[in-house]
């Protein structure tokens, strides 16, 4: 099984400013995934990156407010850009392993 | 359209019972089946997952899952409850693709 690191594992940023999420795996894997959560509530998808091209953003998600990197097969970020309090939530990496999804500790972010 | 339903926002249980986590879901084709824990302040654990043969699966933890295709149910189950099982409960469901469709979440509260 997968194992995922994320870091940093709790932030609060300032209105306006970006934040770059890490996510590192610790072994080769095709497809990552970037879900939020808020506090005791289901995940949503946010997008899914494939080593290689560009990330693929579910509906109400885009590039240009969440950027994504995915640089090779172990590692990804993620940039919440121009956060405002609604950006507030958990964010979660994941990365499937023969066929199951294994995911990061989260990164807690407070927008003030 | 996939979608999965876990009917109850909570479930207790007293220590030593046997507990159960209810889950329906609805997918065209075989459906890929999980379930997951998530303890405060942490990211999702994998507990166990059907994705062919033997409608019984069982996984981490002592836990267990019966497929149930008639029903289209995937219940979770643990024959005695532990107050240590006490944590949030996502199932998901995938129509044999990457994407996840997941459960609201069922927390389980095990009483001492």
């Amino acid at each position: 099984s997968a194992v995922i690191s994320q870091k940093p594992s709790r932030d609060i940023c300032q209105r306006g400013t970006s934040l770059t999420i890490q996510c590192q795996v610790d072994s080769q894997v095709t497809m990552m995934f970037w879900y939020r959560q808020q506090p005791g509530q289901s995940l949503t998808l946010i997008a899914t990156a494939n080593q290689g091209s560009e990330a693929t953003y579910e509906s109400g998600f885009v590039i240009d407010k969440f950027p994504i990197s995915r640089p090779n097969l172990t590692f990804s970020t993620l940039t919440v850009s121009n956060m405002s309090p609604e950006d507030s939530s958990i964010y979660l990496c994941s990365a499937i392993d023969t066929l199951v999804q294994y995911f990061g500790p989260g990164t807690r972010l407070t927008v003030t | 359209a996939q979608s999965v339903a876990q009917p109850e926002d909570q479930v207790n249980v007293a220590e030593g019972n046997p507990l159960t986590v209810k889950c329906t879901y609805s997918v065209s084709g075989n459906p890929y089946l999980f379930w997951y824990v998530q303890y405060p302040n942490r990211g999702l654990q994998f507990l166990l997952k059907y994705i062919t043969g033997d409608n019984l699966v069982k996984g981490s933890y002592g836990f267990e899952a019966e497929f149930n295709k008639s029903q289209t149910s995937f219940h979770l189950k643990k024959p005695s409850a532990l107050v240590s099982d006490s944590a949030l409960y996502f199932c998901a469901v995938s129509a044999g693709t990457y994407k996840y469709i997941f459960g609201t979440g069922t927390r389980l509260k095990v009483l001492a």
